[in-house]
């Protein structure tokens, strides 16, 4: 079996701060990692995704995320947050037999002026 | 190119009516995913199809949800007698042929069960 936990349904961070989202997962074999980002009434959209290759991973619109074996986390960073980065983030993993998602419950980031 | 397309993008019904909703795949995709997003039970997977092989079905809540994949593309997602927990935004996803290729999400339907 596997699962995600995301620490902190809601975060808020102020313009140009650094943005920090915390995901931790558990798996049995190794997994396969995602962060996908959901503006409000619209579908997912990924950030990145983590398949074994390098343990730092960069995404979209300046977004990176860093795989830990020994700590089981894939914590999702932005140096400068932006207005526009307000959405709500999950975090997935993944372990074969077809791919399915398993998701976190989700963070709402909140950038402030 | 186009994305993966969902319709209708709002339903609304009353209990214990059936309700079909669509997804059109990206064009060539191989693999097609099932998901729910409600406030109670957060993303979960309902069913998936991988070509020609049996759906896995494992994520189906009751015998009331069915879907099939017509011809290798299109989808329909089947709720029969719907109950008021059924309203969710039901999302579908499709992924080409490789075991690391992304899943791109369509919009989504947002179903309410009155």
């Amino acid at each position: 079996a596997q699962s995600v936990t995301q620490l902190g349904s809601h975060v808020s961070v102020s313009e140009g701060a650094l943005v920090l989202l915390r995901c931790n997962y558990s798996s049995s074999v190794p997994p396969y990692l995602f962060w996908y980002v959901q503006y409000p009434n619209q579908g997912l959209q990924l950030l990145l995704k983590y398949t074994s290759a390098a343990t730092l991973v960069k995404g979209i619109n300046g977004f990176e995320a860093e795989f830990k074996k020994s700590e089981t986390s894939f914590h999702l960073t932005k140096p400068s947050a932006h207005m526009s980065d307000a959405a709500e983030y999950f975090c997935a993993v993944s372990t074969g037999g077809g791919n399915k998602l398993t998701f976190g419950t989700g963070t709402q980031l909140k950038v402030e002026l | 190119g186009a994305g993966v397309s969902q319709s209708p993008s709002n339903k609304v019904t009353e209990k214990g009516k059936d309700v079909e909703l669509r997804c059109d795949p990206i064009s060539g995709h191989t693999a097609l995913y099932w998901y729910r997003q409600s406030l109670g039970q957060g993303l979960e997977f309902l069913i998936y199809f991988q070509g020609n092989s049996a759906p896995d079905k494992s994520g189906l809540p009751s015998d009331r949800f069915s879907a099939e994949r017509t011809g290798g593309s299109v989808s329909t997602l089947t709720i029969q007698r719907t109950q008021q927990e059924d309203s969710a935004v039901y999302l579908c996803a499709s992924r080409g042929r490789g075991s690391t290729d992304t899943q791109y999400f369509g919009p989504g339907t947002r179903l309410t069960v009155l």
